[in-house]
Parts: C-alpha cells; structure tokens; sequence
C-alpha cells in the first residue's frame, strides 16, 4: 500500500514556539505538497517540492517554510506560530505529472 | 490560471436518493480532473480522476463523473446514496503539464434516513 505519513495527528503550540510538520511517503515521488485546510476555503496550497532541496511557493507561504533535504521526507516549518495558523495542514506526493496526489491524514494544529 | 467551483457547501440527500455534486473548472488548456473524499478527521482519498481518456469516468463506491468540456463541468454523481456517504468532497484540477493541483472549496453531503 502506498502511504504518505505525517509525524502528528494532533498539536498544541502556545504563539512565537517554531513547530516542525513532517511528512514522509514511501512512493519514490518527485513531487511533495504542504496544503492548509480551513472551513469553507477548501485546500490551499502553501508550498511544493518538486526535487530534493527545490521548492516553489504555493499560494498562502507568508509565516511558513519548508525543507526537503531527502526525497522522501517534506517539512513544513511555522517559524514563529501565531493564532491565524490554527489549522489542518495536510502533506501529499505525486509523481511529476501529478496523475494522482496521495494524501496524508493531516495533522490538526492548535496555536494558544 | 486554473481555478475550480463547487455549487453548494452544503448537499442534503435522503438515503437511497440521487447524489449530484457540481464542479466547474477554468482552465486555458484541457485539465485533468479529479474528485477527492474526506471522512471526519482523514486525509484525502482519490474517488475517480480524468486525465484526458474517457468522459465518463468510473471511480470507487458507485461514484461517476462527466467531463463535458462544452460546460467546463466536472459534476459527481451516484444514483443511490448510502448512509457511508456522509463526507466532505472536493473537486481539483491540474493543468496538463502543470504542477499545481488546485482544489475547490469542498461541499459536505449529509444523507438523511
């Protein structure tokens, strides 16, 4: 089965903390995703990754940053988190053509 | 750019009634297209896609959909809604060639015994 796992499903920051999002698939894909997912406002993308240590801005970046060192693995980083970033973020992969993306099960974040 | 729409946040169905969902995309250039469904507190499972073959398209639990380019629609359908349906759905396109997949804003299907 392929699978793409994120490392929390729930967390807690109080505001200012710096929070890591991992994701790592295990599909050889090219492609990583970071989405936030906000009521009413369907997925928007933060940032993608379409090679190992490239990166592209998504259309929501401000206040985020990310990490892709191995091809397997994405990090999204909240450098200083505040209120506004209480969200679902949800990581994905594809392959290059983006035939289909394959999700995670998202990791609820709550900034106090 | 491409962008997507779907009518209705909201879609309420008696079970065992027809389900329609509608999504309309904008695109400078024929889309792949596909439907999502998320569960409470799941990621995103691929329901059927378009890429370009076949129209009409077949995906999984009794769901289709159409690509009518004429329209730009992409609507979701099913003839005989189950109570398991009850979820959020979202419609996405991607540019060929692109390397985007933008999504739209979601509707919740809520069926009723």
């Amino acid at each position: 089965d392929v699978k793409v796992t994120q490392s929390s499903r729930y967390l807690v920051k109080r505001t200012g903390e710096k929070v890591f999002l991992e994701c790592v698939q295990d599909m050889d894909h090219e492609n990583m995703f970071w989405y936030r997912q906000d009521p009413g406002l369907g997925l928007r993308l933060i940032y993608f990754s379409y090679d190992v240590k490239m990166k592209e801005k998504g259309d929501i970046p401000e206040g985020y940053s990310v990490s892709r060192e191995k091809k397997e693995r994405f990090s999204l980083i909240l450098e200083s988190a505040s209120t506004n970033q209480t969200s679902m973020y949800l990581c994905a992969s594809s392959v290059r053509d983006i035939t289909e993306a394959f999700f995670g099960q998202g990791t609820r974040l709550t900034v106090v | 750019a491409q962008s997507v729409t779907q009518l209705g946040s909201h879609v309420s169905v008696s079970e065992g009634a027809l389900v329609l969902l509608r999504c309309n995309y904008s695109s400078s250039v024929p889309p792949y297209l596909f439907w999502y469904v998320q569960y409470p507190n799941q990621g995103l499972q691929l329901l059927l896609k378009y890429t370009s073959a076949a129209t009409l398209v077949k995906g999984i639990n009794g769901f289709e959909a159409e690509f009518k380019k004429s329209e730009t629609s992409f609507h979701l359908t099913k003839p005989s809604a189950h109570m398991s349906d009850a979820a959020e759905y979202f419609c996405a396109v991607k540019k060929v060639g692109g390397n985007k997949l933008v999504f739209g804003a979601g509707t919740i299907l809520r069926v009723k015994s």
